[in-house]
């Protein structure tokens, strides 16, 4: 069966500090990764996808995610955080073929400004 | 346009008692899923539909609970002899089509809690 595992359930920073989330996986075939974030008081949005192609996903607000096979895991970095960060944020995996995700247990990240 | 909407935001109820979670999904969303948040835990997969149909009910914690759609379209949620164990945030999201290619757009979710 699949799992998601997340290091870290609480963290707090300092703006301008680096993040990184670590995220781990069980999962025997091809799996699709994701990063949802849900800010205060908002619903839960997507973040960042890898489907298939380059393993470093980059993009939305300054954060990218990297999928490392050999470690079944899927980091997501920022180098320097902002107090807009603080959320709550999701890692998740599918196996493609209904969009049903398994998630993992959450981090929040607050951020001080 | 619109997302996906949950009714009601909050609901408390007495243990026991029966409940009924909505979903209305965004228009033209093909797959819909029901998922649960407890305090401290991750988000717990529980149905999913493509159409009407409900191909994936493995996350059902026990047969208090069940779920349909109907015209492609409005979910419910039914929870049956409410436990306190079943507070938790029950979260909907929809998705264009089935498979990972389409995002899973989520509302913001029915808290319940049961006393």
């Amino acid at each position: 069966a699949q799992s998601v595992s997340q290091h870290n359930h609480h963290v707090i920073l300092s703006e301008a500090a680096s993040l990184e989330l670590g995220c781990n996986y069980s999962y025997g075939g091809t799996v699709n990764l994701f990063w949802y974030v849900q800010y205060p008081g908002q619903h839960l949005q997507l973040l960042h996808k890898y489907l298939s192609g380059d393993p470093l996903v980059k993009g939305i607000k300054g954060f990218e995610a990297e999928f490392i096979k050999s470690k079944f895991s899927f980091n997501l970095r920022k180098p320097s955080v902002q107090w807009s960060d603080t959320a709550e944020y999701f890692c998740a995996v599918g196996s493609g073929n209904t969009g049903k995700l398994i998630f993992g247990q959450g981090t929040t990240l607050q951020v001080k400004p | 346009g619109a997302g996906v909407s949950q009714s009601p935001s909050n609901k408390v109820t007495e243990k026991g008692k029966d409940v009924e979670l909505r979903c209305d999904p965004i228009s033209g969303h093909t797959a819909l899923y029901w998922y649960r948040q407890s305090l401290g835990q991750g988000l717990e997969f529980l149905i999913y539909f493509q159409g009407n149909s409900a191909p994936d009910k493995s996350g059902l914690p026990s047969d208090r609970f069940s779920a349909e759609r109907t015209g492609g379209s409005v979910s419910t949620l039914t929870i049956q002899r409410t436990q306190q164990e079943d507070s938790a945030v029950y979260l909907c999201a929809s998705s264009l089509e089935r498979g990972n290619n389409s995002p899973l757009h989520f509302g913001n979710g029915t808290r319940l809690t049961v006393t």
